[in-house]
């Protein structure tokens, strides 16, 4: 089955440590994207990459960072500059950057 | 700066009809995108609409008005299982995907 797979579903960790969100797909697309969303809140552009090695900022990427060093993998990292880290983490994939996005089931992470 | 406006909340009968409008204000316009998302769970694709028109698939319905800066969403033989936060996004001239923040959509027996 393809699909993109996001893990862990929920996450807490303490204020002040880094943590790494992974996402993995096998759809076989060039362009992957982290988003995250807020109760009330479209969803807000973190990061994305159209291709392997190479990724963009997006709106709010201030306090996180991501690498691609395989076409598959898209990782997130929020860092301990993320203000309010709080929120539910979706990554998706499309084949360009001009399809329509598939989506992983999300990670829910809660910075105590 | 870039905006797109949807109703936060949308109550209907099940059975019924209903209509979930966008209205966009963006640099540009590539397209218009349609998702479904369930409460905790991840959107999923409805349709696109890059043409003037209306676009059917099934009971759901989408449609465009690019001088008007308009779209609407329409269900129809609304399930149970239909209850939902529907968002609107639009692919602006960069390509990147300005997202509203949905509507509530609450299906009653």
């Amino acid at each position: 089955d393809g699909g993109i797979t996001q893990s862990p579903k929920y996450l807490f960790r303490k204020e002040g440590q880094n943590v790494t969100l992974s996402c993995e797909q096998n759809l076989n697309h060039d362009a992957m994207y982290w988003y995250r969303q807020d109760p009330g809140q479209g969803l807000r552009l973190i990061y994305y990459s159209q291709i392997v090695n190479d990724f963009q900022k997006g709106d709010i990427a201030e306090g996180y960072s991501v690498s691609r060093e395989k076409k598959e993998s898209f990782p997130l990292t929020v860092t301990s500059a993320q203000k309010n880290p709080t929120a539910f983490y979706l990554c998706a994939s499309s084949i360009e950057e001009y399809n329509e996005q598939f989506f992983g089931p999300g990670t829910r992470l809660t910075v105590l | 700066g870039q905006n797109i406006d949807q109703p936060t909340e949308m109550t209907a009968t099940e059975g019924a009809i209903v209509q979930i409008n966008c209205t966009y204000q963006t640099s540009g316009f590539n397209g218009l995108f349609w998702y479904q998302q369930h409460a905790g769970e991840a959107p999923t694709f409805l349709s696109y609409n890059v043409l003037d028109g209306l676009e059917e698939k099934g009971r759901f319905s989408s449609f465009l008005s690019r001088s008007k800066g308009y779209s609407y969403l329409l269900l129809k033989e609304l399930q149970m299982k239909d209850s939902a936060s529907y968002l609107c996004a639009v692919l602006d001239s960069n390509y990147q995907l300005i997202w509203g923040a949905g509507t509530k959509l609450i299906i009653k027996p």
